[in-house]
Formats: C-alpha cells, structure tokens, sequence
C-alpha cells in the first residue's frame, strides 16, 4: 500500500499521560500536514512540514503539542499531559508542493482520553 | 478571512434521485476548492477539484460541481444518487498563499434510502 499511513489507529489513554502518533507520507511527498477532527466538525488544521521544516502551526496547537519531521519523511505528533478535550481524530495528509496539488489522507488515529 | 458553510448538515434522498449538497465559501484571493467524501472507517478521498480553469468540474463516481462566483457558491450535484454514496461530504478552501492548507467545512451527511 503506497498511500498515506498513521499508527496506531486507537489510542486510549489516561488524562495527563503522553502519547504519540506517527505518520508515514507517500514517500515523494515533500508537504505534511496534521489536521483534528471532532465529532460532527470537519477537519481542522494543526500544522505542515515541507521537508522538515515547519512551517506553520495553528493557534490551535498549544504547547503541549510538538510535531516533527526530522528527516523530511515520517512525521511525529506528540501531546503530552492529555486532557480530555484532546480526544479527537488526529488526520496526517501529504502531497507535492506547488499550487492545487491534491493532499492525499490517511485513515487518522482515534485519540481517547479517559 | 476564508470559511466555507455547508447549508445542510444532513440531507437525505431516494436512490436513484438526484443528489444537491450545497457550500458557499469566502475567499479574499480567487480560490481553490475542493469536495471531499469521506466513508466510515476510511480516510478522506478526493471527489473533485475547481483550480479556476472551468467552471464546471466533473469529479469522480459522476459527481460534479459547478463554481459560481457571483453567488460563492459551489455545490455538489449528482443525476442519480446510489446506495454506496451514503457518506459525509466536505467542502473544502485550499489556501495557495498558505503552503494550501485546507479549510473545511463542518461536513453534511448524506443518507440515501433503497
């Protein structure tokens, strides 16, 4: 399977612990992206990589929120001290840099804190 | 700022009927639009793109959907709707000034009776 690919697909976790969700592009993918979607909304944007560098974070990402992207491929998001808001669908998608090129999703990681 | 509305957060029609979800969207530069499906279980897809070169788009699995700037609107039609369309349906701004992060809409689900 060449698409884009998260794991784990659910995580249950309880509140204040860490966790973390890896992302893995389709591999010539220069772009990444991380977005959250809760029940009944679409989907938000946290942030995006070109390479590795990140290049914009959303207000929605507190500081308890790092992504990475060390190499330019996979991708890390990690939330530490959970709370219970943070329980959501974190989506990755990725696609070529340029104008209108189409951002291929993964199937997301179901984040529950309990 | 851009936003997208979904007029309807449900709609439901007969198989075999015709299918009209709407959007209107707000956008300061010419923009980027998308539809997105997205079915139980599964990752976001790629129904259709307008990139500003007709103003009618044909997409995938006969979809369609035509950009009217006047009205900013764009709205997902299909002639005949199918049992395998039932699914939730985003609308969706892609930000070229932005690395094309997207904007989504809250998403209307789409129930189609036999």
């Amino acid at each position: 399977d060449t698409g884009v690919s998260q794991n784990p697909r659910h995580k249950i976790t309880k509140r204040g612990q860490n966790v973390t969700f890896r992302c893995d592009p389709i591999s010539e993918h220069n772009r990444l992206y991380w977005y959250r979607q809760t029940l009944g909304q679409g989907p938000e944007f946290l942030t995006y990589f070109q390479n590795e560098a990140q290049l914009e974070k959303s207000r929605l990402l507190s500081d308890r929120f790092s992504a990475e992207r060390p190499k330019g491929s996979f991708s890390t998001l990690e939330i530490q001290r959970t709370e219970q808001g943070d329980s959501a669908m974190y989506l990755c998608a990725s696609s070529l840099a340029g104008t209108n090129t189409e951002a291929f999703f993964g199937q997301g990681t179901r984040l529950t804190v309990v | 700022a851009q936003s997208v509305t979904q007029l309807d957060s449900h709609v439901s029609v007969s198989e075999g009927t015709p299918v009209l979800l709407r959007c209107n969207y707000s956008s300061s530069y010419s923009p980027s639009l998308f539809w997105y499906v997205q079915h139980p279980n599964k990752g976001l897809q790629l129904l259709l793109k307008y990139t500003s070169a007709a103003t009618l788009v044909k997409g995938i699995n006969g979809f369609e959907a035509e950009f009217k700037k006047s009205e900013t609107s764009f709205h997902l039609t299909k002639p005949s709707a199918h049992m395998s369309d039932a699914a939730e349906y985003f609308c969706v701004v892609g930000l070229m000034e932005y690395g094309n992060k997207l904007v989504f809409g809250a998403g209307t689900i789409l129930r189609v009776k036999s």
